[in-house]
Formats: C-alpha cells, sequence, structure tokens
C-alpha cells in the first residue's frame, strides 16, 4: 500500500499475556518511528529506529517493551506480561530519512491494545 | 524539557465560525513546530508547519506563525466547515540528529451546522 500500514487495528489481550504489534512502513521510509496515544492525551514517543538499529529508545517505558526492526523495513513492537495500564493506541510513523531534516512523518491509523 | 502546551478541548464552533487553538512550546534552540490533524477513524497527518521565526504555515485555509518572542504557535481559521472536526495536536520537532517530535495533548473540535 502506499501509506503506513499497521497490525491489528484493534487487539484484546489478558493481563500479563504477551502482545505483537506490526508495522509496515512506506517502502523506502528509512526512519521509523513508534508513539502510544493514550486516552485524551497526545502521542509520546517511544523509540526511533534508522534503518535496523534502534538509534533511540528513551522513551520506552520500561524493559517490558522492546522493538525490533531487522531488515530496515517493518517493524515490531512487543510488549511482555501486560498490563491494564499499557491499554492505549500505539502509532508508527515513518519518514524518508529522518536526519534532522525535519521530514515530513507518515503515521499509521493505530493499534488499539486492551488489556483486560 | 522540551514541551508543548495548547488549549483544553473540546471546542465547539457553528459552521463559518472563526477558529483559534492557542499552542505554546517550551524547547532549547530552535525547533521546528507543527499543528498534526486527527480527523474521526482516521490517522494523524500532518496539517502545516513552520521551521523558523516568523514562518507562517498554511494549508487548506488554516493558517499558524511561528513567534518566537512568545514561543507560540497558535491554529486559526476564519470560517470552519463541518468537515474539519477533528483532534488537532500542536508538536515541535527538536534539532537533534534525527526529526523527534514531541505533541501537545491535542485539543477537539466540533463544528456544528
Amino acid at each position: 500500500g502506499a501509506g503506513v500500514s499497521q497490525t491489528p487495528s484493534n487487539k484484546v489481550t489478558e493481563k500479563g499475556k504477551y502482545v505483537e504489534l506490526r508495522c509496515d512502513p512506506i517502502s523506502g521510509h528509512t526512519a521509523l518511528y513508534w508513539y502510544r496515544q493514550s486516552l485524551g492525551q497526545g502521542p509520546e514517543f517511544l523509540i526511533y529506529f534508522q534503518g535496523t538499529g534502534a538509534a533511540d529508545d528513551s522513551g520506552l517505558p520500561n524493559d517490558r517493551f522492546f522493538a525490533v526492526r531487522p531488515e530496515g523495513s517493518v517493524s515490531t513492537l512487543k510488549i511482555q506480561r501486560t498490563e491494564r495500564g499499557d491499554s492505549a493506541v500505539y502509532l508508527c510513523a515513518s519518514s524518508p530519512t529522518g536526519g534532522g531534516m525535519n521530514t515530513e512523518a507518515f503515521f499509521g491509523q493505530g493499534t488499539r491494545l486492551t488489556v483486560v | 524539557g522540551d514541551s508543548v502546551t495548547q488549549m483544553e478541548g473540546p471546542v465547539t464552533l457553528s459552521e463559518e465560525a472563526f477558529l483559534t487553538i492557542n499552542c505554546t512550546y517550551t524547547a532549547t534552540g530552535y525547533p521546528s513546530l507543527f499543528w498534526y490533524v486527527q480527523y474521526p477513524g482516521e490517522g494523524l497527518q500532518l496539517l502545516l508547519k513552520a521551521t523558523k521565526a516568523d514562518d507562517k504555515g498554511s494549508n487548506k485555509g488554516f493558517e499558524a506563525t511561528y513567534r518566537k518572542e512568545t514561543t507560540s504557535f497558535h491554529l486559526e481559521k476564519g470560517s470552519v466547515q463541518v468537515s474539519d472536526s477533528a483532534v488537532y495536536f500542536c508538536a515541535l520537532s527538536v534539532k537533534t540528529s534525527y526529526d523527534k517530535v514531541i505533541f501537545g495533548p491535542g485539543t477537539s473540535l466540533s463544528v456544528i451546522p
């Protein structure tokens, strides 16, 4: 597709379970970002990839959260031992370079995660 | 740290009314400033941006001017339409080695016919 694709669009999981959220960025975009948007709040930065490497993971809230991008394209956000406080919309964005060029980041529609 | 503050919503306006959504920021250095919009059921979209002081961003009838002296980037539109109903996010991009965007909390706008 032409845009950033995130799957699944909705995920309900039980407390304590493991979940994976997938992001397919726009083809050719080297920069990829994950954000988390809680109800009534703006998106909060989680992690940034340039190519295959996580260049900044300072926004990950704790060690239950991990993300990978093994081939520099698709990324997976992994959450272990989910907690009810993890419930949020997880947004992925990609941009052509991410090299401080203030290029536009294109967002996916997000995955709504609900932990029950 | 770097942050964005914007007026609380929800904001309800009649069609053709004038819109202002206030936004102020705190940042080290000279960030780029953005307004993003999230229409119901859709992803975040960049509405407009300004990269330096006194720049005016504009798109779809919306405007915002980068005011360094007041650290503000207020969003305005002269005549809103029902289709403008959405959540609007003010944001800044800190000048690091990449485009890390920091968002405000969002302002929900409802335009009624």
